[in-house]
Order: structure tokens, then sequence, then C-alpha cells
């Protein structure tokens, strides 16, 4: 089955630099997805990843290694909106559906 | 433009009741998804439909079943709600599944579910 890890809660200060670490472990592996979730909202994607290497997006870059089971989110430049849970997911073995890590909420101080 | 949205946003009710929530996409997407996310944040796949199959998580109990009257919408009912349920249920929906990735799913904004 799947299975996903992550830090549940981190800290950080405008401007700085933070990184969210997931490792996952699957039953096949069809690439790995972010998304952002603020406090009584909906996720929104982020980011997809399926093959290594590190991807960028403005301020937001996503790393995946297959060969460990790990990925990263990188949050550059970091402002007080950027405060929020970041959700790490596989799809399921069928691809029928996504498996959520328990996400990591960030909390960004000024 | 809102690409998936749900009524209602909060459903306060009593247990025992049945209540329904609904889903509609205009992404011209195959397939919906509804996921429920409980007090501690954790977002758990409860089904995946599309137009061919639905696809039932085995943890979910019977009192739960989705109801598709078109390929745009995926509606939610619950019969015979328990005080258990009560969470933030979101619809999602995405794109036929292709070959070797992932398909993106888009949610909706959520429904706030409480039973007094």
């Amino acid at each position: 089955g799947q299975n996903i890890d992550q830090p549940t809660e981190m800290t950080a200060t405008e401007g700085a630099i933070v990184q969210i670490n997931c490792t996952y472990q699957t039953s096949g592996f069809n690439g790995l997805f972010w998304y952002q979730q603020h406090a009584g909202e909906a996720p929104t994607f982020l980011s997809y990843n399926v093959l290594d290497g590190l991807e960028e997006k403005g301020r937001f870059s996503s790393f995946l290694s297959r060969s460990k089971g790990y990925s990263y989110l990188l949050l550059k430049e970091l402002q007080m909106k950027d405060s929020a849970s970041y959700l790490c997911a596989v799809p399921n073995q069928a691809g029928t559906a996504l498996i959520f890590g328990k996400g990591t909420t960030l909390s960004v101080s000024s | 433009d809102t690409a998936v949205s749900q009524t209602p946003k909060y459903l306060v009710t009593q247990m025992g009741n049945d209540k329904s929530i609904k889903c509609e996409q205009n992404l011209g997407h195959d397939t919906m998804y509804w996921y429920k996310q409980d007090s501690k944040k954790f977002l758990k796949i409860m089904f995946s439909y599309n137009n061919k199959e639905l696809i039932i998580n085995e943890t979910v109990p019977n009192r739960f079943s989705p109801k598709s009257p078109d390929k745009a919408h995926l509606n939610l009912h619950i019969n015979s709600l328990e005080l258990g349920d009560s969470a933030v249920y979101f619809c999602a929906s995405s794109q036929v599944r292709t070959s070797g990735k992932a398909d993106t799913q888009y949610f909706g904004p959520g429904t706030r579910l409480t039973v007094l």
C-alpha cells in the first residue's frame, strides 16, 4: 500500500527559505503531488513531479528522488500568506485516488 | 467561472437525519471524487467515479452513497447521520487518467458537516 510521512508543523520568518520534506512508500509509482491548503479552504494544486529532479515555479520549487522515496517542497522569500498546510500526495496503486500525507502546517511570522 | 462547486458550504443537522451534498464541475473532467477531512485535517478518499465505474473505499460505511446524474455532477447522500460523520467533505475532479501519469485533481470549496 501507500504510506506518506511529512513533518506536522514548521515555523519560519518572512523572507526566509523553508524546505518541507515528504517521504513515501508506494506499490508502484505514478508521480507525487504537492497541494497547499489555507485554513477553511480547499486544497489547491502546487506541483506534480514524476521524474527525478527539481522543478521550479516562481517562489516554489519541488524536488523528487524516486530511488530514495523522497520529495521536498522549497518555498523562497516567504510571505505571511504562505502560512498554510502543505499536503504531499501520491496516486493509489490503481490510480483512482490520491493518498495524502497528514500535511505540514507552516506558520510564517514577521 | 467556478471550476468545482459544492453546496451547501455549511450543514448542521441532528443525528439520524438523512442529508445530501451537491457537487458540480465545469471543467469537462471525466472523473469525480469525494474526500473526507477529519478534525485532524487528514484528507482521505471516499469514492472516485467516472461514467464507467465507481470505486468505493472499503472503509466507508454504506450509509454513504454517491449519485451521479451526469458527468458534471456527483452528489453525496448520507443516511442515518452519526456524530462521527462530522467533518469537511471535499469534492474533486480530474481528467481521464493518462497512462504513466496521474492527473491533477481540482477541489471544491468543501462542505463543513456538523452532526449534533
